[in-house]
């Protein structure tokens, strides 16, 4: 299994801006998977790639993948107090049965 | 509100204790996980259940017990736990494995051992 590494480590914005977050790994992967961690629960999925997919949108997010260079980047646009949350990436190596995390962004938007 | 029920949501024990943590899922999912969520430290994914059958078993210490009756539910039988085993342990289901499956947690056992 591999890990990915997200970068920053945390991210402190305005309300109404914009979030970028990125994720880098080191193996061939099947897919990479995007989660949000609200403080104190689990997480949720945000969004899934496919290693032969480039880009990909769901309301506010969109999600980069760019399999030459082993990284991903996910931005929220219009940022809101809600999205105040840790952000994990996962990469998915073909057949694995493990999905792991890294140490995740950690996201405050301020009102 | 989640398909991934965890209970109890707080529990804290002494280290010579033994308690049970519990997981069902609602969503009629073939394979369920648990993670370790340690303050600072990356998810530590624990072990995996397929069909029932445990498939990962990721060097874990045998004062943790996993047990899978059934493809609803999931335990985690804990005995003479450590301090440092204080954590957030988080249980997941997915339908199927290592396809396109994402993971839906439960939110959580926030574990103390004192």
């Amino acid at each position: 299994s591999q890990q990915g590494e997200e970068d920053p480590q945390a991210l402190s914005i305005q309300e109404g801006e914009n979030a970028t977050m990125n994720c880098s790994y080191k193996t061939s992967i099947n897919n990479l998977q995007w989660y949000r961690q609200n403080s104190g629960r689990g997480l949720v999925h945000l969004i899934l790639i496919r290693s032969n997919e480039r880009e990909k949108h769901s309301g506010r997010l969109r999600v980069t993948l760019d399999t030459s260079k082993k990284s991903s980047s996910l931005l929220i646009t219009a940022s809101r107090a809600a999205d105040t949350a840790s952000y994990f990436c996962a990469p998915r190596g073909a057949g694995s049965y493990q999905l792991t995390f890294g140490k995740g962004t950690k996201l405050s938007v301020i009102p | 509100e989640t398909g991934v029920t965890q209970t109890p949501r707080h529990l804290v024990m002494g280290m010579t204790n033994k308690k049970s943590l519990k997981c069902e899922q609602h969503l009629g999912h073939n394979a369920m996980y648990w993670y370790k969520q340690s303050a600072k430290k990356p998810l530590e994914l624990m072990f995996v259940y397929s069909l029932e059958e445990r498939v990962e078993n990721n060097s874990v210490p045998s004062r943790f017990s996993p047990e899978c009756p059934n493809s609803s539910h999931l335990f985690l039988h804990l005995h003479t736990l450590q301090p440092e085993d204080s954590a957030l342990y988080l249980c997941a289901s997915s339908q199927g494995q290592g396809g396109n499956s994402p993971l839906h947690f439960g939110n959580g056992t926030r574990l103390t051992v004192t």
